[in-house]
């Protein structure tokens, strides 16, 4: 299943909220999570299932979709949410990524 | 808590094999698998595959499959991976990684990551 991601690259400011499109060559259900990279740190499981919140994921996290067409989307963006994020699909393999989006302040 | 230590990094030359070890605590090894990812520089995650502890079956991504064997020691608690035939192209960083329920495919818990480098 091959998951195209956009946009690769995208600023904002702090208080904004952005969204990042994560689509599916074929339907995947809502076998869909969604990752936070940051230097130096593990990469962190932000969101299953399509929607459902890992625990510790701050509420302003959101994701939705399901079949071939998902988001996330960031309410509120703080300091901390400049990362890199992907998306993955489990609902098959072999498990595939999205190419990546990288949030980098305005 | 879970922890998955990788070994450091590596740098070897083309043609050579590395073995990769990954050191997990703080839960019972044999009940999840261990998946293996690469991260070539600055792109994207490619899924390798993964081993169950209990087993030892492996699954791979056909890509990896000539490239990576998968293996455990569940007396150490380590899985390890062996990268053969190396070239440029498998200079990456690779990361050991668990999923946060038995048999879910989506992971939870990742290595530091261990950066191989292939240069003469």
């Amino acid at each position: 299943v091959q998951m195209t991601q956009s946009p690769s690259y995208l600023a904002a400011s702090p208080g904004e909220s952005v969204s990042i499109s994560c689509k599916a060559s074929k339907s995947i259900s809502n076998n869909l999570a969604w990752y936070q990279e940051k230097p130096g740190k593990a990469n962190k499981l932000l969101i299953h299932s399509g929607s459902t919140l890992q625990s510790g994921t701050p509420s302003r996290f959101s994701g939705s979709g399901s079949g071939t067409d998902f988001t996330l989307t960031i309410r509120s963006l703080e300091s901390e949410d400049f990362a890199v994020y992907y998306c993955q699909q489990y609902n098959e393999y072999p498990l595939t990524f999205g190419s990546g989006t990288k949030l980098e302040i305005k | 808590q879970v922890n998955l230590l990788q070994s450091g990094a590596a740098l070897v030359k083309p043609g050579a094999s590395v073995k990769l070890s990954c050191k997990a605590s703080g839960y019972t090894f044999t009940d999840y698998y261990i998946h293996w990812v690469k991260q070539s520089h600055g792109k994207s995650l490619e899924w390798i595959g993964y081993i169950n502890p209990n087993s030892g079956y492996t699954n791979y991504n056909e890509k990896f499959k000539s490239k990576a064997t998968l293996t455990v020691d569940k007396s150490t608690n380590t899985a390890y991976m062996e990268l053969s035939r190396l070239t440029s192209e498998d200079s990456a960083t690779y990361y050991c990684t668990r999923s946060d329920y038995p048999g879910i495919r989506r992971f939870a818990y990742w290595g530091q990551g261990t950066l191989v480098t292939v240069s003469s």
